[in-house]
Formats: structure tokens, C-alpha cells, sequence
């Protein structure tokens, strides 16, 4: 138990269509990053917030976005969505100046 | 982008212990390495995390040569309960600047 949830837990959509997936970060934890993790393969930064703005992002196009709020809690929005969306998403929460991420059980995202 | 490549797989038996070299050649001086443990289905957990000689705690230590391009997570007197994936990460936490890159993992297999 990491204290980090994220929701939904499962999620199916269509090609083209909109999801904002949503996690909620320890109470102290400033800083959330996201993943995507595809079957296989390891999970791989989108990109991380620190009090409320970007201040990293992985190789990931702009319909991949997020927002951070104060309360600890987080999202992630991708537009139009598409085929190779498909994946488990990962949202990791700290506190400022440690490494130790704590990660939360992930969504499930399939895009039909 | 530090780029980490680890063996794909490993084999152990109870009892013994386990060491997974990651090797990350452009590794950056801000960068420290920190290595993960993921179970099937759950988000990866922290282990340990270093920047340069030796890192122990209570689960696992982490040896970095003084050069830093490789980084070696040993785990004592493995059980069933430690197979898993293993990855390696390096990055600038502080920053997010330097996108975190988790490797394809190491898949240990520990066997009675």
C-alpha cells in the first residue's frame, strides 16, 4: 500500500475520443509523475509536475497533457486517442528533494 | 536521454544471492541511479537508490564504480516472493528536465 490511487482502474474507449485518467497523491507528495507502461515493456515517462506546473516531459506528443492541484490529487488528459494509447498508466508521487517514488496500481486504458 | 540497458532475464534459486548490472554510459553528474521492483499488475516499487560507491538498506545494495556507467543491485539470499522485474533508472529527479527512463527491466525468476 503505496497510498497512492488512481481511477478509474479499467477504462475502455474509442479511437478518436477523449480520457482523463486521475490520481490522487500522498498528503506532503509535491511532486507527480506519469507513465505509460505498454505489455512487455517498461514503463515510460510522460511527464512530471511540480506545484502545479511541467517541469519535465518525456517524448510524448502535446494531446498528452495533465494537471496538477493543490490538494495532491492529478490528471492526465490525452486527445484524441488512438490505438497505441492502449496501456497501463502509472501515476508516481513524491516529496520535494527525495528520489523515492511511490507509485499507484495504475489505469488500464484500451482504445477499440 | 540516460539510456540503461540491463539483461533481459536472470534465474535464481532460493537462498542464493542476485546481482543485475545495469550499464548507463551517459549518465550525467546531477543523475543518480535508483532501482525498482514490479510485480504483474501493480505499480514498481522503490528499492534503493545511490549516486556514486556503496548504498545498503535493509533489502537490497547498490554498488557504483567511481566512473558511474554501470551500477550493480545485488540482493542477498533471494526467496520465491523476489521474482519479479527489476529495472534500472537514471535520471535528475530534481529537475525532470532529463527524462526518466526506465530500461525494458531485468526478469528474475528465483526458483525452490
Amino acid at each position: 500500500e503505496t497510498g497512492v490511487t488512481q481511477s478509474p482502474t479499467h477504462l475502455i474507449k474509442t479511437r478518436g475520443q477523449q480520457v482523463t485518467l486521475r490520481c490522487s497523491s500522498q498528503s506532503g507528495h509535491n511532486t507527480v509523475s506519469w507513465y505509460q507502461q505498454a505489455l512487455g515493456q517498461g514503463p515510460q515517462f510522460i511527464f512530471q509536475y511540480y506545484r502545479e506546473e511541467e517541469n519535465g516531459r518525456g517524448n510524448f506528443p502535446p494531446r498528452f497533457s495533465g494537471l496538477q492541484f493543490p490538494n495532491y490529487s492529478s490528471e492526465l488528459n490525452v486527445n484524441a486517442l488512438e490505438l497505441d494509447d492502449s496501456a497501463l498508466y502509472l501515476c508516481a508521487s513524491r516529496r520535494d528533494r527525495s528520489y523515492e517514488q511511490y507509485f499507484g496500481p495504475g489505469t488500464r486504458l484500451t482504445v477499440t | 536521454l540516460a539510456k540503461t540497458t540491463q539483461p533481459i532475464s536472470m534465474d535464481s534459486y532460493e537462498g542464493q544471492e542476485v546481482n543485475i548490472t545495469c550499464s548507463h554510459n551517459n549518465i550525467a553528474t546531477n543523475d543518480y541511479i535508483t532501482w525498482y521492483q514490479q510485480f504483474p499488475s501493480q505499480g514498481p516499487r522503490f528499492i534503493i537508490q545511490g549516486y556514486k560507491t556503496k548504498v545498503t538498506n535493509e533489502v537490497a545494495s547498490l554498488f557504483i564504480p567511481a566512473d558511474r556507467k554501470s551500477s550493480t543491485l545485488s540482493l542477498p539470499r533471494v526467496s520465491l516472493s523476489d521474482t519479479a522485474v527489476y529495472y534500472c533508472l537514471v535520471g535528475d529527479l530534481d529537475t525532470g528536465r532529463r527524462a526518466l527512463t526506465f530500461g525494458s527491466g531485468t526478469r528474475l525468476q528465483v526458483q525452490p
